[in-house]
């Protein structure tokens, strides 16, 4: 039973297209995030959201657009796709109490290719 | 700027033998540190984590070292597995960080049989 998934995992797709990525995890945490690693394969932040409330957003392009429905989802739309966007999409929640300990729970991840 | 740094790329260690990974920091805030472990295909894992208030602390096989005053952190992995084989990501935390978590680029590392 995943306790963070991801779909889809792989998308390919042309630039100026829009596309979306969805997450949902069923651990019960407050706090859920998405996560860029680039070619360079940095890790970075790009969003988070508290009980779907925004709380981080790391100077990410408008085209990118995440939504959180209820605290178990949250999706991240990009509109107008560049080939710069190609990388891979991590989701990943947290429970919020206590100090930031840093422990985070990883979806598999969602490589996005743009032609 | 790259809060957190891993300066070597990759790493080669026979099976059976100690790997050293090492990781830099610039951010005197940081308040927790991590190491993640991440297999192709897979997001990462949740290995071990230290505290700024400690210098050491130990899991099995796995034992992560911090030097606030050089702003270095290792992890020591013995003896080293083939299953080890992966990629070491160090992080990084600030209590009051709203959760926010600082990664490094990665340190492959192999375990050769």
């Amino acid at each position: 039973d995943t306790a963070v998934s991801q779909t889809p995992k792989y998308l390919v797709t042309q630039m100026g297209n829009d596309k979306s990525i969805k997450c949902e995890q069923n651990l019960g945490h407050d706090t859920m995030y998405w996560y860029k690693q680039d070619s360079k394969k940095f890790l970075k932040i790009m969003f988070s959201y508290n009980n779907k409330e925004l709380i981080i957003n790391e100077t990410v392009p408008n085209r990118f657009s995440p939504k959180s429905p209820d605290k178990a989802h949250l999706n991240l739309h990009i509109n107008s796709l560049e080939l710069g966007d190609s990388a891979v999409y991590f989701c990943a929640s947290s429970p919020q109490t206590g100090p930031n300990t840093g422990e985070l729970f990883f979806g598999e991840g969602s490589r996005l290719t743009v032609l | 700027d790259q809060q957190v740094k891993q300066n070597s790329p990759s790493l080669s260690v026979q099976e059976g033998r100690i790997s050293i990974l090492n990781c830099d920091y610039t951010n005197s805030m940081f308040d927790y540190f991590l190491w993640y472990k991440k297999y192709p295909a897979e997001g990462p894992t949740f290995l071990i984590s230290i505290s700024s208030i400690k210098d050491k602390n130990e899991d099995g096989r796995f034992t992560v070292f911090l030097n606030k005053s050089a702003k270095h952190l290792s992890l020591h992995i013995v003896p080293s597995q083939p299953g080890d084989s992966a990629v070491y990501f160090c992080a990084a935390s600030a209590a009051g960080g709203y959760q926010k978590v600082t990664f490094g680029t990665g340190t492959k590392l192999q375990v050769i049989p």
